[in-house]
């Protein structure tokens, strides 16, 4: 099976400018998770969808968010970018079929904020 | 507040010998434990997991995990590293709640592999 896949892998934007980071995940997977990872901040744990749902946010403003389609691929989207936003921005996929399933994760989208 | 504290910022071994990286987790109840390897430029790759059972846990590339439940630790160990262990890894536990299990993650430790 392909793995995840997260288009674009690079990104470079200016403040004030919104952004939208797109997220496949594996084939028959229907949980999708957004991290973002900064080196200050580590890995911080954004949201995540099951089903076109949003089950569970983290602490983020709401300039973050995000949406999960029908075919279980996901978008998350940044409005008015601030420079503390440069991250990189990793997806993670899981069945979530049973609660000990894993979560695979794609190669991540880096967002420079200019 | 659960949280996971990976002491070791940096470490540094030479090719061929022994790995241990610490990890300490905050959790009041059985945790689900994980170990991540990342690359750089590259994504988190699932190391090994333990959720239950054998304390114990073996893991791909040679890695091994112990879970202590006394030291609330769950260290990452491999008899002889090679130079392609280089990279950052990551422990992390799974905190279950609505059918979904969130990772909460230490901040990393970054392994450096000398030839």
């Amino acid at each position: 099976k392909a793995g995840v896949t997260q288009t674009p892998r690079y990104l470079i934007k200016t403040r004030g400018q919104q952004v939208t980071l797109s997220c496949s995940p594996i084939s028959g997977h229907r949980s999708v998770s957004w991290y973002q990872q900064t080196p200050g901040q580590g890995l911080q744990f954004l949201f995540e969808y099951f089903s076109e749902t949003q089950r569970n946010k983290g602490n983020f403003p709401g300039r973050f968010s995000g949406r999960q389609f029908s075919n279980s691929r996901s978008e998350m989207n940044v409005s008015t970018l601030e420079l503390g936003d440069s991250a990189l921005y990793l997806c993670a996929s899981s069945p979530m079929e049973r609660h000990t399933d894993t979560q695979y994760f794609g190669p991540g989208t880096r967002l420079t904020v200019l | 507040a659960q949280s996971v504290t990976q002491p070791d910022i940096h470490i540094t071994v030479s090719e061929g010998a022994s790995l241990e990286l610490r990890c300490n987790y905050s959790y009041g109840a059985t945790p689900y434990l994980f170990w991540y390897v990342q690359s750089p430029g590259q994504g988190l790759q699932l190391l090994l997991k333990y959720f239950s059972g054998d304390t114990l846990v073996q893991g791909i590339k040679g890695f091994e995990a112990e879970f202590k439940r006394s030291q609330s630790s769950f260290n990452l160990r491999k008899p002889s590293v090679h130079w392609s262990d280089a990279a950052e890894y990551f422990c992390a536990v799974g905190l279950f709640s609505g059918g979904y299990n969130k990772l909460i993650f230490g901040a990393g430790t970054r392994l450096a592999v000398h030839p």
